[in-house]
């Protein structure tokens, strides 16, 4: 168990709708990341944030957005659904971001798995 | 290009061998961090292992080891004394802060233990 905390497990939605994937990062980091891993593109990082403000933009689509909040949970949302966003999406946190030294370590959550039918 | 590249889709290893996966990055930042994640079929991602660009030892966890030729810029996955635990799918991952701190990872190597 890596203290990465995501929910929901499964998500199971249509075309077109909108969803948020919920992630409580380990005790005491600040930073957290969102990726999407699809059988197609592999594991794509999509955003970072440290301490509530956003750090880092990967590949993250224009209909998704994130955000930190003060207690530092974060949620990825995800909007206009289209059958190829079906995917795992990971959070991953870390103590501090990037500096050179293992405190960029990341621990990734189990992972939320997105269907889109 | 390819900022990681790992070219062994799947492995296979006896058990209690030793066993090398092979991962080369492409940087021309002087700080970088490198990454070794471990996903079992039930699908967690799991951290092995890391190697910062200024570190002068290679890195060591328990079973895994870090091969880091860095003029090569590679940073080859050593696992020794494999167990059937260890088939999974090795992730290399590489952290650059001259593109905005962005994570890459690599495609992966499949790695089966036989018995």
């Amino acid at each position: 168990d890596s203290g990465v905390t995501q929910t929901p497990k499964h998500l199971i939605t249509a075309t077109g709708q909108r969803v948020t994937l919920r992630c409580s990062p380990r005790s005491g980091d600040l930073s957290v990341y969102w990726y999407q891993q699809s059988l197609d593109q592999g594991l794509q990082f999509l955003i970072q944030y440290y301490n509530g403000e956003e750090r880092a933009k990967g590949n993250i689509l224009e209909r998704f957005s994130a955000q930190q909040f003060p207690d530092l949970h974060s949620e990825l949302n995800l909007s206009s659904l289209e059958l190829g966003d079906s995917a795992l999406y990971f959070c991953a946190s870390s103590v501090a971001p990037a500096s050179g030294r293992n405190t960029d370590t990341q621990y990734f959550g189990p992972g939320t798995r997105l269907t889109v039918l | 290009a390819q900022k990681i590249t790992q070219t062994q889709p799947g492995m296979f290893v006896q058990e209690k061998e030793a066993v090398t996966l092979d991962c080369t990055y492409d940087t021309s930042d002087p700080s970088y961090g490198l990454f070794w994640y471990k996903q079992p079929s039930s699908g967690e991602m799991i951290f092995l292992i890391y190697q910062g660009s200024y570190d002068q030892q290679n890195a060591t966890e328990g079973r895994y080891s870090l091969n880091f030729q860095k003029a090569r810029k590679s940073a080859n996955l050593v696992i020794s004394a494999s167990q059937l635990g260890d088939s999974a799918m090795y992730f290399c991952a590489m952290r650059e802060t001259n593109t905005g701190n962005q994570f890459y990872f690599g495609t992966g190597t499949s790695l089966t233990v036989i018995p």
